[in-house]
């Protein structure tokens, strides 16, 4: 949308440049995280998920680090571009609620010069 | 083309006067969901439904239905709407929302004022 990033916290970089947003989540019984991106005006877009077995995994220029100790999320963009321009959303899940919701956070606005 | 689809895009509506937002998907998908998107407050789940015929509240259900007679179409509807209703309002679709299927496919968003 296109007053999303109101009140955001926001990341500046440089186009090129290794980006990590973060993302604290609440829930100590949620065991499945993904990543979401929203470009303005759009819907959000699944970007990577991981399942609390895990500790990281990587795609195509994306990194999420999870790290359950401290029910903290990361997400590491390498290279970023002007088009990684957007607001970023981690996502919980657990099955204690039968995994019948996503939770989200907040959002973090990223913005990238070029 | 795999999409949800969300209608009307844009709305102008006034203090009670009902409407429905249209969402459909053509993905056969198990589950669908509506949240609502305001500045400062995030993606906010409005109603879920897991099948065709089961459907339940969620954080912000107040002030709406829903409806699952069939699997691809999943309306909302706001019967007296009010000014605090005014939002984005997002469809989505997932096969399950379980294990490694959880992965949301968003609509485009409908954003309604209510004056």
């Amino acid at each position: 949308g296109e007053n999303v990033g109101l009140h955001l916290p926001t990341l500046s970089v440089q186009e090129g440049d290794n980006s990590i947003i973060n993302c604290a989540y609440s829930n100590s019984a949620s065991d499945y995280f993904i990543w979401y991106k929203q470009e303005s005006g759009k819907g959000p877009q699944f970007i990577i998920d991981i399942r609390s077995n895990m500790d990281k995994r990587q795609g195509q220029r994306v990194t999420v680090l999870l790290n359950k100790t401290v029910k903290h999320l990361s997400l590491q963009i390498a290279a970023t571009q002007p088009g990684d321009s957007a607001v970023y959303f981690c996502a919980e899940n657990n099955g204690n609620s039968g995994y019948s919701t996503l939770t989200f956070g907040k959002g973090t606005m990223l913005l990238v010069s070029p | 083309e795999a999409q949800v689809t969300q209608n009307p895009r844009y709305l102008i509506t006034v203090t009670g006067k009902k409407l429905t937002v249209t969402c459909s998907q053509n993905m056969n998908h198990e589950y669908m969901s509506w949240y609502r998107q305001d500045p400062g407050l995030g993606l906010r789940q409005i109603y879920y439904s897991m099948n065709v015929e089961v459907t339940d509240k969620g954080d912000v259900p107040e002030g709406y239905k829903v409806s699952r007679k069939e699997k691809r179409n999943f309306p909302l509807i706001l019967e007296s709407p009010s000014p605090n209703q005014t939002s984005l309002y997002f469809c989505a679709s997932s096969l399950r929302l379980a294990g490694n299927t959880g992965e949301l496919f968003f609509g485009e968003g409908s954003r309604l004022t209510v004056l």
